[in-house]
């Protein structure tokens, strides 16, 4: 078993419906919790950062951390054709390391 | 200009060559790391360096190599390159105070 489980997708929503991303974990451990987006053919950049359990929002993006259910999400409302992309997320004991989920490759259809 | 920086972006190379892919960071930061990243399999840690004197094993280190020149360069070399290396090389820096990364563009690596 993996540490951290993503469904790779793809995934394809028309634009402006709320997308939901998850990841679950077995590492009860884990303290830090990222999602990094990345774009066809670039390198990945941090989309959001959570410490520990609960809701982060930033603009149209909102990250949960659920420790008891070993779960993450990732909501992005009104959802844009710019927002396609693979979304990754990561998460860390807090030495840095950080162990990657595989990804879920996002559509937003016009 | 980028924060981190990697050369080649792309390159093509044969069996059994050495190849060294060169990242260079304007963050100030003392954390560095090599990822490849394959489908399916996401981000793998190759090598991490937490400051010049500490070199450390990722995950999937056999083959690969690096050395860290200096606090804004670290270089990730495959002394004999194999097919089964073909695949995309991400550098990263950490900010220490929140743990988070910040990636390259990275360099598409073949190998035939």
């Amino acid at each position: 078993q993996k540490e951290v489980e993503q469904d790779p997708g793809p995934l394809s929503v028309p634009e402006g419906a709320i997308v939901s991303l998850n990841c679950t974990y077995s590492n009860s451990a884990f303290q830090y919790f990222m999602w990094y987006r990345q774009y066809s053919r670039k390198g990945p950049e941090l989309l959001m950062y959570t410490y520990s359990s609960g809701n982060k929002e930033d603009g149209r993006f909102t990250a949960q951390v659920d420790k008891s259910s070993k779960y993450i999400s990732l909501f992005i409302r009104d959802s844009q054709p710019s927002d396609s992309a693979t979304y990754l997320c990561a998460m860390s004991f807090g030495n840095e390391k950080l162990t990657f989920g595989t990804g879920t490759r996002l559509t937003i259809i016009p | 200009d980028a924060d981190v920086t990697q050369t080649p972006r792309n390159r093509i190379t044969k069996t059994g060559k050495r190849i060294m892919l060169e990242c260079s960071q304007t963050k100030g930061h003392d954390r560095m790391y090599w990822y490849r990243q394959d489908p399916g399999l996401g981000l793998r840690l190759i090598y991490y360096s937490f400051d010049v004197k500490d070199i450390n094993k990722g995950e999937i280190s056999d083959g690969y190599s690096v050395s860290r020149q200096a606090q804004a360069k670290f270089s990730l070399s495959l002394e004999s390159a194999i097919p089964n290396q073909t695949a995309l090389y991400f550098c990263a820096t950490s900010d220490p105070s929140i743990g988070t990364q910040y990636f390259g563009p990275g360099t598409r690596l073949t190998v035939l």
